[in-house]
């Protein structure tokens, strides 16, 4: 079975700050993908950036970036200069191939300060 | 390029009803997902749909069911509801050469039950 985890239920940033969210796996597959997915108050749930677990480069897009260690099933999301229109809920998923689904974590509220 | 939609945005049903919710899959996308979002909590998988078939299933009971139409649309049913059903239910679509898994969601339906 796979599980995501994600421990910090809300965080808080000033605008134009740096932040992380954390996230942990577990999966016992080789070939699989994570994902950042934000859903703002409005619902729509947004990618924000995928990692492929074959690649040892993190991941970048932009503003956001991971910081994903294999070994340890960790994969963190960064934030740079943060934007009150990042205000929203945080997802982490999994998605291993032969699979159907994702596998969500319970999300992070992130609120950005003006 | 028209996006996920879906119909209702909300609805209110009794104990015991039945209801429809409607999905309307991004062009160019075969592949139609079904999620259950409970409050505060990440999406869980229901089931998906692939070229009309249901090609994988979550956790959740037979009185969950859909089905999807030739033009790739998709329909959950939930029967005999219960309290626990109420829920925002998250639609995806994914192409079917999508090798990284990306999905892409519709606004979801909140469905309360009563």
């Amino acid at each position: 079975a796979q599980t995501v985890t994600q421990s910090q239920p809300e965080m808080s940033v000033q605008e134009a700050e740096t932040v992380t969210l954390s996230c942990t796996y577990d999966t016992s597959e080789n070939n699989y993908y994570l994902f950042w997915y934000k859903q703002p108050p409005s619902r729509q749930m947004i990618l924000v950036i995928r990692q492929e677990a074959y690649k040892q480069q993190n991941a970048t897009e932009n503003r956001f970036s991971v910081n994903f260690q294999k070994a340890a099933k960790s994969f963190s999301l960064k934030i740079s200069d943060s934007q009150l229109g990042d205000t929203a809920m945080y997802f982490c998923a999994l998605h291993w191939a032969g699979s159907y689904q994702l596998t969500f974590g319970k999300g992070t509220k992130l609120s950005v300060i003006p | 390029e028209t996006g996920v939609t879906q119909s209702p945005t909300h609805l209110i049903k009794t104990r015991g009803q039945q209801v429809t919710l409607r999905c309307s899959s991004q062009s160019g996308h075969n592949t139609v997902s079904w999620y259950q979002q409970a409050l505060g909590q990440g999406p869980q998988f229901i089931f998906q749909y692939y070229r009309e078939e249901e090609n994988g299933r979550g956790n959740f009971p037979p009185r969950f069911s859909g089905l999807q139409f030739p033009n790739y649309s998709s329909e959950l049913n939930v029967n005999a509801l219960e309290l626990d059903d109420s829920a925002l239910y998250l639609c995806a679509s994914s192409p079917e050469a999508s090798g990284n898994y990306e999905q892409y969601f519709g606004p979801g339906t909140r469905l309360t039950v009563t």
